[in-house]
């Protein structure tokens, strides 16, 4: 296993179209993180997965990004109705999470770059 | 808003010299991660510490860290063009949450 792979890595679509997502973690990783990111800011949190169970989503995400992680292994991030703001690099990072010790380091894959026109 | 936030937002040096960037966080962690960020691509973990570490060095690397003032900083000695990149912190609460960045430029 090489790392973490997205799918795909560019994508540009018309407003109000829906794109799907395809993230696939380290396979022995039992976590699985989204976040998105714009032009000179940080990677902003938008939900993660400890096997298929989805933990967390960020108050911040839209009823329009759903995501899901169906057997514990790849994940998908879909985006309903897309709108311009919708524009950003979407990182998938995945990490080995033992016990309650803390959050292991992530290992991020290279981003899909969605332009919304 | 973001629990990590990186200080100063650019940083230019020559080759050789040592670059300091500064994190500071708002919530007790469980520990710190520093990641790097080379342009358009994604970002590469680098040293995590653990809230009851004060130092840790991984070869051109030291990070600090003092939760009394919720602060951290990434020391990147000796150096090298290739170090050109934009470096973050994360805190762990959970999940990561990440500051802004540092830009650092190395002019060769």
């Amino acid at each position: 296993d090489t790392g973490v792979s997205q799918d795909p890595r560019h994508k540009i679509t018309k407003r109000g179209q829906n794109v799907t997502f395809r993230c696939d973690p380290i396979s022995e990783h039992n976590r699985l993180y989204w976040y998105r990111q714009t032009l000179g800011q940080g990677p902003e949190f938008l939900t993660y997965f400890q096997n298929e169970a989805q933990l967390e989503k960020s108050r911040l995400l839209s009823d329009r990004f759903s995501a899901e992680r169906p057997k514990g292994s790849f994940s998908t991030l879909e985006i309903q109705r897309t709108e311009q703001g919708d524009s950003a690099m979407y990182l998938c990072a995945s990490s080995s999470h033992m016990g309650l010790a803390g959050t292991y380091e992530q290992y991020f894959g290279p981003g899909t770059r969605l332009t919304v026109t | 808003s973001q629990q990590g936030e990186e200080d100063p937002q650019a940083l230019s040096i020559q080759e050789g010299e040592n670059a300091t960037m500064n994190c500071s966080y708002k919530t007790s962690i469980n520990n710190l991660q520093w990641y790097r960020q080379n342009s358009g691509r994604g970002l590469v973990h680098l040293i995590l510490i653990r809230s009851n570490e004060r130092e840790k060095h991984s070869g051109r690397l030291r990070v600090t860290l003092d939760t009394s003032k919720k602060s951290s900083s990434l020391l990147i000695t000796a150096s090298r063009a290739a170090d050109t990149a934009s470096y973050f912190c994360a805190t762990d609460a959970g999940k990561s949450t990440f500051g802004d960045g540092t830009t650092l430029t190395v002019k060769p």
